[in-house]
């Protein structure tokens, strides 16, 4: 049980460039989020996914797109990529439960756009 | 918007000493409150949950509490350990999460 994995965990891109990050659960979780995580920001939503198929904006959802086909892979694209991209990326997955919703996270990407 | 604080930002202590994290968020509709670890370079690993009908939950040493008509959380950790050392974060969970920027811990041997 591998829990959250991300692909890459480290990326240079030039300014333009497009690339995919892969978040893979095996958990059987229906959702699914990606976050960018600043210094000084805090975590932000880019987009979520609540099962296979779906896809939802966040609160930062420019520059970024998203695609479940399968329920356990969540994917994030940069069509061209912007310096103000340079963030470090995080997948997470979460359950229900009689306890509210718990939400696991991935080890992150960091991506550096020059 | 929902906006989540943390004070402080940082905080060193000794080990051994009992220390208390601050949480408060503006907008009291929520689900439940969740508190993070996160290392340096790491993910963030879930600590404590509280559901919103809660007033607190304990896991060891830690301990949350949970007031959410005054929109406020702690995070109360007993004797303290260099293992200790890391960032928490708080998040909300109402129609998305909403997490607070962190407070670094940093405990002295």
């Amino acid at each position: 049980n591998a829990g959250v994995t991300q692909t890459p965990k480290f990326r240079v891109l030039k300014t333009g460039q497009s690339m995919t990050l892969l978040c893979a659960q095996d958990m059987n979780h229906e959702y699914m989020y990606w976050y960018r995580q600043d210094p000084g920001m805090g975590l932000r939503l880019i987009h979520y996914s609540v099962g296979e198929g779906t896809t939802a904006k966040g609160e930062v959802p420019d520059g970024y797109n998203v695609s479940r086909l399968k329920k356990q892979n969540f994917l994030l694209g940069l069509e061209s990529a912007a310096p103000s991209q340079t963030s470090v990326y995080f997948c997470a997955s979460s359950q229900w439960d009689r306890g509210g919703e718990t939400q696991y996270f991935g080890p992150g990407t960091r991506l550096l756009v020059l | 918007k929902q906006e989540v604080t943390q004070i402080p930002a940082a905080l060193s202590v000794p080990e051994g000493e009992n220390l208390v994290l601050n949480c408060s968020f503006t907008d009291s509709a929520i689900y439940n409150l969740q508190w993070f670890r996160q290392d340096p370079g790491k993910g963030l690993t879930s600590l404590l949950l509280i559901q919103s009908s809660q007033r607190e939950q304990t896991s060891g040493r830690l301990n949350a509490s949970l007031d959410k008509s005054s929109g406020r959380s702690t995070l109360y950790i007993a004797a303290s350990q260099p293992g200790d050392s890391a960032t928490y974060l708080c998040a909300v969970s109402g129609n998305q999460f909403y997490f607070g920027t962190g407070t670094s811990l940093t405990v002295i041997p």
